[in-house]
Protein backbone atom coordinates (compact mmCIF):
# COMPACT_ATOMS: atom_id res chain seq x y z
CA UNK A 1 0.00 0.00 0.00
CA UNK A 2 1.36 3.64 -0.76
CA UNK A 3 -0.05 6.50 1.28
CA UNK A 4 0.73 10.51 1.68
CA UNK A 5 0.40 12.51 4.31
CA UNK A 6 0.45 16.39 4.04
CA UNK A 7 0.07 17.46 7.91
CA UNK A 8 -1.11 20.97 7.62
CA UNK A 9 -4.32 22.01 6.33
CA UNK A 10 -3.19 25.43 5.73
CA UNK A 11 -0.07 27.32 5.64
CA UNK A 12 0.28 30.67 6.02
CA UNK A 13 3.63 33.28 4.88
CA UNK A 14 4.39 36.36 4.38
CA UNK A 15 5.31 37.70 0.55
CA UNK A 16 8.59 37.43 0.32
CA UNK A 17 9.47 34.89 3.02
CA UNK A 18 10.60 31.43 2.36
CA UNK A 19 7.75 28.83 2.19
CA UNK A 20 7.43 25.21 2.90
CA UNK A 21 4.99 22.99 2.51
CA UNK A 22 5.36 19.38 4.02
CA UNK A 23 4.84 15.43 2.77
CA UNK A 24 5.90 12.42 4.23
CA UNK A 25 5.07 9.30 2.43
CA UNK A 26 4.79 5.31 3.01
CA UNK A 27 5.38 2.86 0.21
CA UNK A 28 6.85 -0.53 -0.18
CA UNK A 29 10.00 -0.65 -2.87
CA UNK A 30 10.91 2.84 -4.51
CA UNK A 31 8.60 6.01 -4.23
CA UNK A 32 8.49 8.28 -7.12
CA UNK A 33 6.94 11.68 -5.56
CA UNK A 34 5.16 14.45 -7.25
CA UNK A 35 3.88 17.85 -6.13
CA UNK A 36 0.86 19.60 -8.21
CA UNK A 37 -0.36 22.87 -7.36
CA UNK A 38 -4.91 23.71 -8.04
CA UNK A 39 -5.57 27.37 -8.44
CA UNK A 40 -9.35 28.15 -7.21
CA UNK A 41 -12.10 26.66 -10.38
CA UNK A 42 -8.61 24.91 -12.17
CA UNK A 43 -7.27 21.21 -12.72
CA UNK A 44 -4.33 20.48 -10.88
CA UNK A 45 -0.94 21.74 -12.39
CA UNK A 46 1.89 19.57 -12.51
CA UNK A 47 5.03 21.30 -10.47
CA UNK A 48 7.86 18.90 -10.04
CA UNK A 49 8.93 15.23 -9.13
CA UNK A 50 11.17 12.99 -8.08
CA UNK A 51 12.07 9.29 -9.85
CA UNK A 52 15.56 9.35 -9.19
CA UNK A 53 19.13 10.98 -9.18
CA UNK A 54 19.51 14.06 -7.51
CA UNK A 55 17.79 14.46 -4.02
CA UNK A 56 16.91 18.21 -4.78
CA UNK A 57 14.14 19.09 -7.65
CA UNK A 58 13.40 22.25 -9.02
CA UNK A 59 10.22 22.52 -11.15
CA UNK A 60 7.61 25.33 -12.24
CA UNK A 61 7.47 28.63 -10.88
CA UNK A 62 10.64 28.41 -8.46
CA UNK A 63 9.96 25.90 -6.68
CA UNK A 64 11.57 23.04 -5.59
CA UNK A 65 11.65 20.17 -3.34
CA UNK A 66 13.47 17.47 -1.42
CA UNK A 67 13.72 14.07 -1.54
CA UNK A 68 14.85 12.60 2.33
CA UNK A 69 14.71 8.97 2.35
CA UNK A 70 15.26 8.45 5.71
CA UNK A 71 12.56 10.55 6.77
CA UNK A 72 10.35 9.72 4.02
CA UNK A 73 9.82 13.11 3.28
CA UNK A 74 9.21 15.42 0.43
CA UNK A 75 9.12 18.88 1.63
CA UNK A 76 7.78 21.59 -1.35
CA UNK A 77 9.83 24.69 -0.78
CA UNK A 78 10.37 28.36 -1.95
CA UNK A 79 12.96 30.54 -1.01
CA UNK A 80 10.52 34.01 -1.47
CA UNK A 81 6.77 33.80 -1.58
CA UNK A 82 4.69 35.87 -4.47
CA UNK A 83 0.80 36.29 -3.42
CA UNK A 84 -0.05 34.60 -6.82
CA UNK A 85 1.77 31.23 -5.14
CA UNK A 86 -1.72 31.07 -2.43
CA UNK A 87 -3.14 27.98 -4.08
CA UNK A 88 -3.78 24.20 -2.96
CA UNK A 89 -0.75 22.36 -2.99
CA UNK A 90 -0.97 18.39 -3.05
CA UNK A 91 1.54 15.80 -2.47
CA UNK A 92 1.32 12.51 -4.58
CA UNK A 93 3.38 8.97 -4.49
CA UNK A 94 3.17 5.91 -6.96
CA UNK A 95 5.22 3.04 -6.47
CA UNK A 96 7.79 1.45 -8.96
CA UNK A 97 5.62 -0.62 -11.29
CA UNK A 98 2.51 0.96 -10.44
CA UNK A 99 0.39 3.09 -12.15
CA UNK A 100 -1.86 4.36 -10.17
CA UNK A 101 -0.78 7.69 -7.93
CA UNK A 102 -2.08 8.52 -4.31
CA UNK A 103 -2.95 12.12 -3.68
CA UNK A 104 -2.32 13.88 -0.11
CA UNK A 105 -5.24 15.97 1.16
CA UNK A 106 -3.71 18.67 0.00
CA UNK A 107 -2.23 22.30 1.76
CA UNK A 108 -4.07 25.10 1.38
CA UNK A 109 -0.90 28.05 0.83
CA UNK A 110 -1.99 31.73 1.70
CA UNK A 111 0.48 34.28 1.35
CA UNK A 112 0.16 37.77 2.51
CA UNK A 113 1.61 41.58 1.52
CA UNK B 1 -1.96 20.10 -27.88
CA UNK B 2 -4.76 21.58 -26.69
CA UNK B 3 -4.75 19.62 -23.26
CA UNK B 4 -7.01 17.56 -21.41
CA UNK B 5 -11.07 18.38 -22.55
CA UNK B 6 -13.64 17.91 -20.38
CA UNK B 7 -17.27 18.90 -21.28
CA UNK B 8 -19.55 19.75 -19.37
CA UNK B 9 -17.84 22.54 -17.54
CA UNK B 10 -20.69 22.78 -15.05
CA UNK B 11 -24.15 20.87 -15.09
CA UNK B 12 -27.22 21.77 -12.61
CA UNK B 13 -29.10 18.45 -12.91
CA UNK B 14 -32.30 17.16 -10.76
CA UNK B 15 -32.32 13.94 -8.58
CA UNK B 16 -32.89 10.58 -10.55
CA UNK B 17 -31.60 12.49 -13.70
CA UNK B 18 -28.95 10.83 -15.74
CA UNK B 19 -25.44 12.41 -16.23
CA UNK B 20 -22.62 11.77 -19.13
CA UNK B 21 -19.02 13.58 -18.54
CA UNK B 22 -16.76 13.71 -21.21
CA UNK B 23 -13.26 13.60 -21.75
CA UNK B 24 -10.77 14.00 -24.89
CA UNK B 25 -7.26 12.91 -23.45
CA UNK B 26 -4.13 14.46 -24.97
CA UNK B 27 -2.93 12.11 -27.83
CA UNK B 28 -0.76 9.39 -27.12
CA UNK B 29 -1.39 9.17 -23.75
CA UNK B 30 -2.55 6.39 -22.90
CA UNK B 31 -3.38 6.40 -19.35
CA UNK B 32 -6.41 8.44 -18.23
CA UNK B 33 -7.88 8.37 -15.22
CA UNK B 34 -11.11 9.81 -13.44
CA UNK B 35 -11.25 11.64 -10.16
CA UNK B 36 -13.56 13.07 -8.01
CA UNK B 37 -12.93 16.37 -5.79
CA UNK B 38 -15.14 17.36 -2.98
CA UNK B 39 -14.52 19.30 0.11
CA UNK B 40 -15.81 16.64 2.47
CA UNK B 41 -13.70 13.53 0.71
CA UNK B 42 -10.66 15.43 -1.13
CA UNK B 43 -9.39 14.08 -4.21
CA UNK B 44 -10.34 10.33 -5.28
CA UNK B 45 -9.73 8.14 -8.14
CA UNK B 46 -12.88 6.48 -9.19
CA UNK B 47 -11.40 4.33 -12.32
CA UNK B 48 -8.40 4.17 -14.61
CA UNK B 49 -7.85 2.66 -18.56
CA UNK B 50 -4.76 1.66 -20.04
CA UNK B 51 -4.91 1.83 -23.45
CA UNK B 52 -8.46 1.93 -23.36
CA UNK B 53 -9.21 -0.78 -21.15
CA UNK B 54 -10.37 -0.60 -17.81
CA UNK B 55 -7.67 -1.33 -14.89
CA UNK B 56 -8.91 -0.82 -11.66
CA UNK B 57 -12.60 0.14 -11.00
CA UNK B 58 -12.35 0.10 -7.24
CA UNK B 59 -12.92 3.91 -6.36
CA UNK B 60 -16.31 3.74 -8.28
CA UNK B 61 -19.01 4.81 -5.26
CA UNK B 62 -21.33 2.01 -6.29
CA UNK B 63 -23.60 0.96 -9.30
CA UNK B 64 -24.76 3.84 -10.48
CA UNK B 65 -21.19 4.83 -11.96
CA UNK B 66 -20.05 3.62 -15.00
CA UNK B 67 -16.96 4.43 -17.09
CA UNK B 68 -16.12 3.85 -20.74
CA UNK B 69 -13.12 4.87 -23.22
CA UNK B 70 -14.63 3.23 -26.66
CA UNK B 71 -11.10 4.68 -28.44
CA UNK B 72 -7.73 6.26 -27.52
CA UNK B 73 -9.09 9.93 -27.60
CA UNK B 74 -12.68 10.36 -25.52
CA UNK B 75 -14.02 8.50 -21.89
CA UNK B 76 -17.28 8.96 -20.66
CA UNK B 77 -18.33 8.95 -16.84
CA UNK B 78 -21.96 8.08 -16.32
CA UNK B 79 -24.21 8.51 -13.44
CA UNK B 80 -27.42 6.95 -13.46
CA UNK B 81 -29.93 8.15 -11.35
CA UNK B 82 -27.93 10.91 -10.21
CA UNK B 83 -28.24 11.53 -6.13
CA UNK B 84 -27.20 15.02 -4.10
CA UNK B 85 -24.31 12.96 -2.72
CA UNK B 86 -22.93 13.21 -6.41
CA UNK B 87 -22.19 16.54 -6.54
CA UNK B 88 -18.50 17.70 -7.09
CA UNK B 89 -16.23 18.77 -9.25
CA UNK B 90 -15.15 15.58 -11.53
CA UNK B 91 -11.93 15.93 -13.39
CA UNK B 92 -10.06 13.59 -16.12
CA UNK B 93 -6.51 13.71 -16.01
CA UNK B 94 -3.72 11.63 -18.40
CA UNK B 95 -0.60 10.55 -18.88
CA UNK B 96 2.14 8.80 -20.48
CA UNK B 97 4.19 6.38 -18.54
CA UNK B 98 4.20 5.42 -15.03
CA UNK B 99 6.84 7.99 -13.61
CA UNK B 100 5.13 10.55 -16.06
CA UNK B 101 3.06 13.64 -14.93
CA UNK B 102 -0.68 13.55 -14.53
CA UNK B 103 -2.18 15.90 -16.86
CA UNK B 104 -5.66 17.43 -15.70
CA UNK B 105 -8.64 18.65 -17.22
CA UNK B 106 -10.13 22.13 -16.05
CA UNK B 107 -13.30 19.74 -14.55
CA UNK B 108 -16.94 19.57 -14.58
CA UNK B 109 -19.08 21.08 -11.81
CA UNK B 110 -21.82 18.79 -10.96
CA UNK B 111 -24.13 19.98 -8.93
CA UNK B 112 -27.45 17.32 -8.18
CA UNK B 113 -30.18 19.01 -6.79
Amino acid sequence: AQSVAQPEDQVNVAEGNPLTVKCTYSVSGNPYLFWYVQYPNRGLQFLLKYITGDNLVKGSYGFEAEFNKSQTSFHLKKPSALVSDSALYFCAVITGGGNKLTFGTGTQLKVEL
Amino acid sequence: DAGVIQSPRHEVTEMGQEVTLRCKPISGHNSLFWYRQTMMRGLELLIYFNNNVPIDDSGMPEDRFSAKMPNASFSTLKIQPSEPRDSAVYFCAAKTSATGELFFGEGSRLTVL
